[in-house]
């Protein structure tokens, strides 16, 4: 079946430091790869999507390249913020029913 | 404006007790869903829908019920209330037949289960 495998969390880092979340997926067939985020209280929005492979998504700084030979959709950020501590979901679609399956989550931790 | 609204925002439940968490949407999207999310766990699918009056078990639907009276409307049922369902419950909406397709979330439901 489809799932998808992240960074388990909590990642702790410095304000500047660099970001990278691990997301590995398992599909039979062509998905579409998404990452939200989900601050706290809140809940999750998407932060982009990418549809096709060898192309790259980014938003808000983040961004991630859908590697369909590796089955990877890492997400970087150069330089994180304070304010980009949450929580950040990897998720694939399944085309044929509408559904999409979600990684287990990797909470980022982000100090002044 | 919020798309997808969820209520109430937060329930204290007695064990064995029904409770009844309701999410209505102005997305006019044909799909909603019911999630929860547990610590390590991050979001698991309970029940979705594709038309009203109609819902299909997710991946874990023991112990819930749920109920699609309307294109904008869509509530989840725990008739019998147990300690191990104290979590939080998300609803989200989305558009049929995109293969692109996003889920939009709603602000989330609290439940503790006593």
């Amino acid at each position: 079946g489809d799932s998808v495998t992240q960074t388990e969390g909590p990642v702790t880092l410095s304000e500047g430091t660099s970001l990278t979340v691990n997301c590995s997926y398992e599909t039979k067939q062509y998905p579409t790869l998404f990452w939200y985020v989900q601050y706290p209280g809140e809940g999750p929005q998407l932060l982009f999507k990418v549809p096709k492979a060898n192309e790259k998504g980014s938003s808000r700084g983040f961004e991630a390249t859908y590697n369909k030979e590796a089955t990877s959709f890492h997400l970087q950020k150069a330089s994180v913020q304070e304010s980009d501590s949450a929580v950040y979901y990897c998720a694939l679609s399944d085309h044929n029913n509408n559904r999409i399956f979600f990684g287990d989550g990797t909470q980022l931790v982000v100090k002044p | 404006e919020a798309a997808v609204t969820q209520s109430p925002r937060s329930k204290v439940a007695v064990t064995g007790g029904k409770v009844t968490l309701s999410c209505h949407q102005t997305n006019n999207h044909d799909y909603m869903y019911w999630y929860r999310q547990d610590t390590g766990h991050g979001l698991r699918l309970i029940h979705y829908s594709y038309v009203a009056d109609s819902t299909e078990k997710g991946d874990i639907p023991d112990g819930y019920k749920a109920s699609r009276p309307s294109q904008e409307n869509f509530s989840l049922i725990l008739e019998l209330a147990s300690l191990s369902q104290t979590a939080v419950y998300f609803c989200a909406s989305s558009v049929a037949g995109a293969n692109y397709a996003e889920q939009f979330f709603g602000p989330g439901t609290r439940l503790t289960v006593l």
